[in-house]
């Protein structure tokens, strides 16, 4: 089956435009997950759904960052007002149940200039 | 705050060699992982470490976990160039009522040179 799709692959900004990435994880998994990796970095958690419900959302660096998954399955991670420092490459992940393992996307990068 | 420390930041190796590259993390783990991620790619799933003593192979890798010692090793056997990669391990803990997430290391830069 297909494993977890991200879109756009590659998004470019400039500074103070809105974009919305999008996720569609692994049909069935409950669990829906979003990291942030800075270049050089490893990946860091965002936020996490279990079906609809954002159970987690700790990580979300600022207030312009918002996530929803409003049916349980895909899932649109929205920066508002993009600044330089949200530059980075942003994976979703999918399991099928809590702490089962994770599969992740091939990752939307973006560059806000 | 759970931390997760690797090293080394960067290893170059020859082929042939054996390596070994060290996780440590701060707090009870529920599981580890080791992820390989090649340049411009996604993580892809090596080993997947559940309890202590716990030891897993593929190939020239193989990953151990002492979880008293909150330490994971990914050893490497006899290096050769398709091993170059940037290698992740990952702690999974679960939190109350909001369920699990993965704390990354920082990675290690692995280059296999002839």
């Amino acid at each position: 089956g297909a494993g977890v799709s991200q879109s756009p692959r590659y998004k470019v900004a400039k500074r103070g435009q809105d974009v919305a990435l999008r996720c569609d994880p692994i049909s069935g998994h409950v669990s829906l997950f979003w990291y942030q990796q800075a270049l050089g970095q490893g990946p860091e958690f965002l936020t996490y759904f279990q079906n609809e419900a954002q159970l987690d959302k700790s990580g979300l660096p600022s207030d312009r960052f918002f996530a929803e998954r409003p049916e349980g399955s895909v899932s649109t991670l929205k920066i508002q007002r993009t600044q330089q420092e949200d530059s980075a490459v942003y994976l979703c992940a999918s399991s099928a149940l809590t702490l089962g393992e994770q599969f992740f996307g091939p990752g939307t990068r973006l560059t806000v200039l | 705050e759970l931390k997760v420390e690797q090293n080394p930041l960067f290893l170059s190796m020859q082929e042939g060699k054996n390596y070994t590259i060290y996780c440590n993390y701060s707090t009870t783990s529920d599981r580890l992982y080791w992820y390989r991620q090649d340049p411009g790619k996604s993580l892809e799933s090596l080993f997947v470490l559940l309890s202590n003593g716990a030891v897993k192979q593929e190939g020239r890798l193989m990953a151990s976990l002492d979880t008293k010692a909150r330490l994971s090793t990914l050893h490497i056997t006899a290096a050769v160039h398709d091993l170059s990669a940037t290698y992740f391990c990952a702690v999974d803990v679960i939190y109350e009522s909001s369920g699990d997430k993965l704390t990354f290391g920082t990675g290690t830069r692995l280059a296999v040179r002839p």
